[in-house]
């Protein structure tokens, strides 16, 4: 079975700080690990993936995750964060039908 | 918009009642999904639609639940004999299929709320 955790119920940061949200994975075999990002009242906001190549990818609105193997870690980061970017985020890794199996969530709140 | 539609996006009903949920996904997508997100669970998968047909149905939590969906479009989530512990919001995703990499889509959900 594969799971995703994330250690952190809450992470504040103040702004113009870098920001990280933690997520570690086990799966078998090669991990499909996605970001999501979910603001009140809405549905979930996709940020990035890594399903193959460069472990640091690019997403949306400044983020970037990097993958390692080694340590099963998909860590969300951005170098200088916003009090927009208070949110709720997800890690999920993805399954062979499709189906994304989620973190229990980070909330974290940017204060000015 | 060209986004996943749900419907309706607030659902109050007294607990014994069905409830049916709509999802309309993006023009194109095959590949339907639909999770629960509650307080005490997080966020569950319930049911996997490819086309008209759904090859995994292991997270509908109980007989009560049901789902279909029709011209490998529109998907319908029916709960009967609603609980109060079915009380959550109900998420609807979609993706060109499963075996893309392209991320799924979600809607804003129905919050359904068992009086």
């Amino acid at each position: 079975a594969q799971s995703v955790a994330q250690p952190e119920d809450q992470v504040n940061v103040a702004e113009g700080n870098p920001l990280t949200v933690k997520c570690t994975y086990s799966v078998s075999g090669n991990p499909y690990l996605f970001w999501y990002v979910q603001y009140p009242n809405r549905g979930l906001q996709f940020l990035l993936k890594y399903i193959t190549g460069d472990n640091l990818v690019k997403g949306s609105y400044g983020f970037e995750a990097e993958f390692n193997k080694s340590q099963t870690s998909f860590h969300l980061k951005k170098p200088s964060a916003l009090v927009s970017d208070s949110a709720l985020y997800f890690c999920a890794v993805r399954d062979a039908w499709g189906k994304l199996q989620f973190g229990a969530g980070t909330q974290v709140v940017v204060t000015p | 918009g060209a986004g996943v539609s749900q419907s309706p996006s607030n659902k109050v009903t007294e607990k014994g009642k069905d409830v049916e949920l709509r999802c309309d996904p993006i023009s194109g997508h095959t590949a339907l999904y639909w999770y629960r997100q509650s307080l005490g669970q997080g966020l569950e998968f319930l049911i996997y639609f490819q086309g008209n047909s759904a090859p995994d149905k292991s997270g509908l939590p109980s007989d009560r639940f049901s789902a279909e969906r029709t011209g490998g479009s529109v998907s319908t989530l029916t709960i009967q004999r609603t609980q109060q512990e079915d009380s959550a919001v109900y998420l609807c995703a979609s993706s060109l299929d499963r075996n893309s990499n392209q991320p799924q889509h979600f809607g804003d959900g129905t919050r359904l709320s068992i009086l």
